[in-house]
């Protein structure tokens, strides 16, 4: 079984509209943890936000938030006021006992 | 400061060389990681290093060696290089538990 799935190959948003991105996940550890990166155009790989298994409240970093499903074994990335800037690769990625698994990633492109 | 820097940023070679891609971490992190990036922008975890003990090893052709001469260091040296190896080439750090890596900018290897 694929331990991240983003089952979003591309998706759309208008600017300063917001938006989510999906990412399931598959761990039988009960200490993990949830990461989303960003790679623009330009190929760099950018930490966005972490969430850990046992954080009770959702993780927020400015305009990015994490919207955590534990019993769905959801991680879902929620973009507020979408940016030119924001269009770009999204990965979600886990940590568990000791080894990071990523997603096949999400492109997203903000049209203005 | 660059915490993660790798070098060469860019590599062009032919098919059968030898090739060594740079990686140093100025975060005091304990764990390093080399990752393939392929066309299709799919992450594949290649190595990890743990104070200098590889804990990762996926299954990877033995023409890639990681060499560690330091906790700071995590070298990669690529033997008789194939068309395959083409890929963008990422270093990562990490401290202990689940706290996210961080990645250097990428090495873009080009194989002719």
């Amino acid at each position: 079984a694929q331990k991240i799935t983003q089952t979003q190959p591309g998706m759309f948003v208008q600017e300063k509209e917001a938006v989510t991105l999906d990412c399931t996940y598959d761990t039988s550890d009960p200490s993990y943890g949830l990461f989303w990166y960003k790679q623009p155009s330009s190929g760099e790989m950018i930490f966005l936000i972490y969430q850990g298994s046992y954080d009770q409240q959702n993780a927020t970093e400015g305009r990015y938030s994490l919207n955590f499903q534990k019993a769905r074994k959801s991680a879902n990335l929620v973009i507020s006021a979408s940016q030119l800037g924001d269009s770009a690769m999204y990965f979600c990625a886990m940590r568990d006992l000791n080894q990071f698994y990523f997603g096949t990633g999400t492109s997203l492109t903000v049209i203005p | 400061d660059t915490a993660v820097s790798q070098t060469p940023k860019y590599l062009v070679t032919q098919m059968g060389n030898d090739k060594s891609i740079k990686c140093e971490q100025n975060l005091g992190h304990d764990t390093m990681y080399w990752y393939k990036q392929d066309s299709k922008k799919f992450l594949k975890i290649m190595f990890s290093y743990n104070n200098k003990e590889l804990i990762i090893n996926e299954t990877v052709p033995n023409r890639f060696s990681p060499k560690s001469p330091d906790k700071a260091h995590l070298n990669l040296h690529i033997n008789s290089l194939e068309l395959g190896d083409s890929a963008v080439y990422f270093c990562a750090s990490s401290p202990g538990g689940n706290q996210p890596q961080h990645f250097g900018d990428g090495t873009r290897l080009s194989i002719l």
